[in-house]
């Protein structure tokens, strides 16, 4: 079974800090993506970034990037310069599928509540 | 172009009552799916279709039913509603071979 763990419940930093949510995955799959979603208080989820797993390069999004270590099945978001626009909570995703398939579930970890303070 | 549209926002529903939850997608995406977000559990797979006529149980599926009969339209329905369904509902589609799934706004569910 495919598992997604997110060991911080809660994480607080200063406006213009850098932070780091962890995460961590369980799967005997070889090919599979991982993601980052953030939710705001408005509920909607939206997809910060995402990593396919043959890629050895981290991927980057603007003030987002991630630090993806396969063998330790470790995928860990960080984020800086931080914003107040930044406040959410954070999920870790993992989907796999052969590529023709694409993703069919996703798999969520339990989520990180991130507080950017002024 | 509207994504991913869920109806209701909100509902409240009584023990033992039956309701269906609405979603629809205009982005012609073959996958379908929906979760439920309870607190510290992060969202949980409920049922999905990978294509109209074609549906799967997630991890969840006790209580709900789904049916696709058209690309656009997954509705989930709950039979007879209970205390522990309470919960926030996500529907989200995707296109076969991407992997990038567009997220409804959610449908907030208490059961008293």
């Amino acid at each position: 079974a495919q598992t997604v763990t997110q060991s911080q419940p809660e994480m607080s930093v200063q406006e213009a800090e850098t932070v780091t949510l962890s995460c961590t995955y369980d799967t005997s799959e070889n090919n599979y993506y991982l993601f980052w979603y953030k939710q705001p208080p408005s509920r909607q989820m939206i997809l910060v970034i995402r990593q396919e797993a043959y890629k050895q390069q981290n991927a980057t999004e603007n003030r987002f990037s991630v630090n993806f270590q396969k063998a330790a099945k470790s995928f860990s978001l960080k984020i800086s310069d931080s914003q107040l626009g930044d406040t959410a909570m954070y999920f870790c995703a993992f989907t796999w599928g052969v590529l023709i398939q694409g993703a069919q579930k996703l798999v969520f970890g339990q989520g990180t509540r991130l507080t950017i303070n002024p | 172009n509207a994504g991913v549209t869920q109806t209701p926002k909100f509902q409240v529903l009584k023990t033992g009552q039956s309701m269906t939850l609405q979603c629809a997608q205009d982005m012609n995406h073959e996958y379908m799916s929906w979760y439920r977000q309870d607190p510290g559990m992060g969202l949980r797979l409920i049922h999905y279709s990978v294509g109209a006529g074609i549906t799967d149980q997630g991890e969840v599926p006790n209580g709900y039913n789904v049916s696709r009969s058209t690309t656009e339209d997954f509705p989930l329905r709950l039979l007879s509603a209970a205390p522990s369904q309470t919960s926030v509902y996500f529907c989200a589609s995707s296109h076969r071979g991407n992997y990038g799934y567009t997220f409804g706004s959610g449908t907030r569910l208490t059961v008293v």
